[in-house]
């Protein structure tokens, strides 16, 4: 059984580019969330998308957006970066069993400049 | 405002000893709480978790307890190990599409 990866480990963009960021659930998971992580906070939920559609949002603008796939992989995408973008974000999964109990991935660092 | 609260941000405890670390939140409709640990560049590890119906789980040296009236939980390790030394989150939902609510966090230390 494989874990929650997340691709690519690091990123820098500039401000007002747009950015995609990766995940592939664990084998079975049909629930992916989405958090953004700044320094020395708790993780924040941004989004949660059940069997391809978003069925839950945190206090997240519209340019976050997202899409998950049949495959369990799923994409994170972020419009319009600002400079407080800058964050670890964190993909988690889980099944539709114990739902609130989500496994997650490394995490993504993203540097806005 | 923040609905989950570590006010710990460190906590130093003795190798063997038992380490305890504490949680309080504000919204009474949180119906799961779960305890998470992050070493640093990974993402947090599940812990445990309890369900609001419950007042304590235990699942080997880790137990949690929760105080519904006083709308506190804490993770109980006996006994800590050096193992056990990373960052300790809190975290709480109302479940169904909610997501996790969680605390900043408490940096465990053990010392050998």
């Amino acid at each position: 059984e494989t874990g929650v990866t997340q691709s690519p480990t690091h990123l820098i963009k500039t401000r007002g580019q747009q950015v995609t960021l990766r995940c592939s659930s664990q084998s079975g998971h049909n629930t992916v969330s989405w958090y953004q992580q700044a320094l020395g906070q708790g993780p924040q939920f941004i989004f949660q998308y059940y069997r391809e559609e978003e069925n839950g949002r945190g206090n997240f603008p519209p340019r976050f957006s997202g899409l998950q796939f049949p495959n369990y992989s799923s994409e994170l995408n972020v419009n319009a970066l600002e400079l407080d973008d800058s964050a670890l974000y964190l993909c988690a999964s889980s099944d539709g069993k114990l739902h609130y109990e989500q496994y997650f991935g490394p995490g993504t660092r993203l540097t806005v400049t | 405002d923040q609905q989950v609260k570590q006010n710990s941000p460190s906590l130093s405890v003795q190798e063997g000893r038992i380490s305890i670390l504490n949680c309080d939140y504000t919204n009474s409709m949180f119906d799961y709480f779960l305890w998470y640990k992050k070493y640093p560049a990974e993402g947090p590890t599940f812990l445990i978790s309890i369900s609001s119906i419950k007042d304590k789980n235990e699942d080997g040296r880790f137990t949690v307890f929760l105080n519904k009236s006083a709308k506190h939980l804490s993770l109980h390790i006996v006994p800590s190990q050096p193992g056990d030394s990373a960052v300790y989150f809190c975290a709480a939902t109302r479940g169904g599409a909610d997501g996790l609510t969680f605390g900043k966090g408490t940096h465990l230390i053990i010392q050998p």
